[in-house]
């Protein structure tokens, strides 16, 4: 069973337009969450994260919003470029750990911005 | 600054061979990882190393080992390969902030068994 679920697999949206992200988790203990960004052939790379204290992180043309009660959070894009086009992982992690090993990472949703 | 390093990048192997995946950091980095992503499922931890001398096992260790050189090296290898093994490979670093700071990934080895 997913613990961290990314209902989407793919998504297109026009250059310049918002491309919104979901991700759901079923666990309550996560208590940081991670985006990821992935190009083909090329390993996942960190784009923002935020912590069960807040509601909202805000990194550019990138925020995250999280909803602790539905266990959702969102990333949202704007505007959308075509460099953009890539697969984004959601990630989720336990609290206070030294090592990665409790996190878990979503199945990804591939986004591809259309010029 | 190369960050983590795989090697090979691509490799076929014919069932019940076996192979050895390299990876290095040079980030000075305690905790290290093998993950395998397949469609559908994200990227699983196969295992892991939060220090030099310690592993341990992950999601799906099953068939495979590793081995933890030194600090700046992790490899991940596999005795008899098996076509459920047909994966992209990635090799990861984090420092001690563990869950609540990025990892640094490396670009992937694309492994099919035939």
């Amino acid at each position: 069973d997913q613990q961290v679920k990314q209902n989407s697999p793919s998504l297109s949206v026009q250059e310049g337009r918002i491309s919104i992200l979901n991700c759901d988790y079923t666990n309550s203990m996560f208590d940081y969450f991670l985006w990821y960004k992935k190009y083909p052939a090329e390993g996942p790379t960190f784009l923002i994260s935020i912590s069960s204290i807040k509601d909202k992180n805000e990194d550019g043309r990138f925020t995250v919003f999280l909803n602790k009660s539905a266990k959702h959070l969102s990333l949202h894009i704007v505007p959308s470029q075509p460099g953009d086009s890539a697969v984004y992982f959601c990630a989720a992690s336990r609290p206070m750990k030294t090592s990665y090993d409790k996190v878990i990472f979503g199945p990804g949703t591939s986004l591809s911005v259309i010029p | 600054n190369a960050g983590v390093t795989q090697t090979p990048k691509f490799q076929v192997l014919k069932t019940g061979q076996s192979m050895t995946l390299q990876c290095a950091q040079d980030m000075n980095h305690n905790s290290m990882y093998w993950y395998r992503q397949d469609p559908g499922m994200g990227l699983r931890l196969i295992y892991y190393s939060a220090s030099e001398g310690t592993t341990d096992k992950g999601e799906v260790p099953n068939g495979y080992n590793v081995s933890r050189l030194n600090k700046r090296e992790f490899s991940l290898r596999l005795e008899s390969a098996a076509p459920s093994q047909t994966s992209v490979y990635f090799c990861a670093s984090s420092d001690d902030r563990g869950g609540s700071a990025e990892a640094f990934f490396g670009q992937g080895t694309r492994l099919t068994v035939v």
